[in-house]
Formats: structure tokens, sequence, C-alpha cells
């Protein structure tokens, strides 16, 4: 079964501390892979989209990188602000019903942070 | 600048009721998808459309019709609601599936 699998399902920050975070997604016939971020009682909205193995990209404090021969990306956050709260959600097209033009999603990880 | 327009924001239905989600975007995009989000779980493909004419079913979509007559919209229907269908329900709209989705605000839908 093919999967994409984030972690940690949560996580507490300290204020002002650095944090990273891992979504897992099929490493074969690779397309993209997208990072969400959404705030309770939002909609999700987009932070990047990479589709180039080493691609990394960066918004403000967030960043991301890709390894799409391992099959991960991780998303990192510098000096983590109350802002920051939300889920980050990863999500990446196939899946296992032989389709490349579906969108499998994570179960995101729950950020929270603590003043 | 409307991005994508999902309606209605809330609705409660009776079980065996029948409804219609309503979805419209403005950006020209050709990829549409309606999605479920459940508690515990990540957001889950009903149905996807690569463009006006074509639909296709994505992870979940027995009890639900979609129809692309136009680029600009994609509605979801419920054809007979169940407690099961009980759920927040968004639709997105991107160029591509490889390129970044627009959400709508969401419908939050309950079925007693």
């Amino acid at each position: 079964i093919l999967n994409v699998e984030q972690s940690p399902q949560s996580l507490h920050v300290q204020e002002g501390d650095s944090t990273n975070f891992t979504c897992s997604f099929p490493s074969s016939n690779f397309y993209a892979l997208h990072w969400y971020r959404w705030e309770t009682a939002k909609s999700p909205e987009a932070l990047f989209v990479m589709t180039l193995n080493g691609d990394e990209k960066k918004k403000g404090r967030i960043s991301a990188t890709l390894n799409t021969k391992e099959g991960y990306s991780y998303l990192y956050i510098k000096g983590s602000q109350p802002e920051d709260s939300a889920t980050y959600l990863c999500a990446s097209p196939g899946g296992n019903w032989g389709s490349n033009y579906q969108l499998i999603w994570g179960a995101g990880t729950k950020l929270i942070i603590k003043p | 600048n409307a991005g994508v327009t999902q309606t209605p924001k809330f609705q409660v239905l009776k079980t065996g009721q029948s409804m219609t989600l309503q979805c419209a975007q403005d950006m020209n995009h050709e990829y549409m998808s309606w999605y479920r989000q459940d508690p515990g779980m990540g957001l889950r493909l009903i149905h996807y459309s690569v463009g006006a004419g074509i639909t296709d079913q994505g992870e979940v979509p027995n009890g639900y019709n979609v129809s692309r007559s136009t680029t600009e919209d994609f509605p979801l229907r419920l054809l007979s609601a169940a407690p099961s269908q009980t759920s927040v329900y968004f639709c997105a709209s991107s160029k591509t599936v490889n390129t970044e989705a627009f959400f709508g605000q969401g419908t939050r839908l309950t079925v007693v």
C-alpha cells in the first residue's frame, strides 16, 4: 500500500525554538511533494511544491528540503512564533489506485507553540 | 479576487435527503477535487476532475456524484445522505495535480 506518512503526529515547541518534522512518500513514480499549512477553522494554504531531488525552498522562517531517492521531505521552522501554531500537511500525487492524478495526503503534524 | 468559492459553509441534513455542495473557481484551473476531512484522518479524496467533461473517482467515492460541465464549476452531490457522511468537505483547484492547490472555505455537514 502506497501512503504518505508524517511524523510526529503532534509537537509542542517553546516559542523561539526551531523545529522540524518529516514527510515520507513513495519514491517510485515521483512527481511532486506539496506542503500546506492549516490553521484551525481555516482552509489549508500552500507553502511549497517541490519537484526536483535536492530541492530546497524557503518562505520567511519556514524552509523545506526534498529527497526523492529515499522518499522524504523535511519542513523546518526557525525561531517558532505563536502564529506558527497550525497543522502542517504534506501530499504527493499517486497512490495505490494506479493514478498519478490523485493527491495523497499525510495525516499532518500538529504544531503547538508554547509562549 | 474570489479564488475558490464553496457553499454552503454549514449544512444539516436528515438521513436520506440529497443535496449539492457548490464549488466555483475563477483562476482557469483545470484540476479540481473534493475532499472530506474526518477527525484523526488526513484529507481523503472523493472525486477529482482534470478538465471540463472529465471526472474520476478518488479514495472514497461511494454515495457521491460529481460533474464538470464547465472549467469553473465542480459541484458535489450527495445522493441519499447517511450519518457516515457527517464530515467537513473541502473543494480545491489547481493548474495541475503537481502545482499548488487553492482550497474553498469548507462545508461542515451533519447528517442526523
